[in-house]
């Protein structure tokens, strides 16, 4: 199996503030790499699929990139509404396996 | 609207068996793969398995083959997850969700249901 292995588990940040989540492979998966939003008591939204493509409805402060086996996920101007959990995907091969996720917390 | 709504909450013994659904709108069901997800209480994603839908295919993480069976019934345009004897380990929230091909091989989960929660205690 590909591990995915994201840091930080979490981080406090202001509103306004630009923050990056890294997601690193243990193999090449080229850029087959989504990002996931989840809140509290809610269902996971893709946010980012193909390492840097902006799901429809996705505001642009967000922002993937990254190929091989390391990626970042970058909301350049932090929300109230963008405090939650994110999680990395591999989608190269299955299972396709998730990051532990990264917590992101109002300061 | 594209959706999948899931079947409601089920508290259940160890030892029982469960099945729950996934049934998909909105969209042309066998056009696409449906995914099973874990998370357990207060913990990460788990990616389970998937199936597409229009085909035989199956494919499940090696932590959860043989603990669960993925099915369809295309003629109700519904996915199952089910387990032939439940533990307490499977506590848990199960979530379905669309498997959309972007191209070039890239795969997102785009369309997400509500989530299922089922507690197995004695």
């Amino acid at each position: 199996d590909i591990q995915v292995t994201q840091s930080p588990s979490s981080l406090s940040a202001s509103v306004g503030d630009r923050i990056t989540i890294t997601c690193r492979a243990s193999q090449t998966i080229i850029n087959y790499l989504n990002w996931y939003q989840q809140k509290p008591g809610k269902a996971p939204e893709l946010v980012i699929y193909a390492a840097s493509s902006l799901q429809d409805g996705v505001p642009s402060r967000f922002s993937g990139s990254g190929s091989g086996t390391d990626f970042t996920l970058t909301i350049s101007s932090l929300q109230p509404e963008d405090f939650a959990t994110y999680y990395c995907q591999q989608s190269y091969s299955t299972p396709q396996t998730f990051g532990q996720g990264t917590k992101v917390e109002i300061k | 609207e594209v959706q999948l709504v899931q079947s409601g909450a089920a508290v259940k013994k160890p030892g029982e068996s469960l099945k729950i659904s996934c049934q998909g709108s909105g969209y042309i069901f066998t056009d696409y793969w449906i995914g099973w997800v874990r998370q357990m209480p207060g913990k990460g994603l788990e990616w389970m398995g998937i199936t597409y839908v229009g085909g035989s295919d199956i494919r499940y993480s090696p932590s959860f083959r043989g603990q669960v069976t993925i099915s369809v019934d295309r003629s109700i345009t519904t996915a199952y997850l089910q387990w032939g004897s439940l533990q307490a380990s499977d506590t848990a929230i199960y979530y379905c969700a669309r498997q959309r091909d972007y191209g070039s091989g890239n795969w997102g989960m785009d369309v997400w249901g509500q989530g299922t929660t089922v507690t197995v205690s004695s």
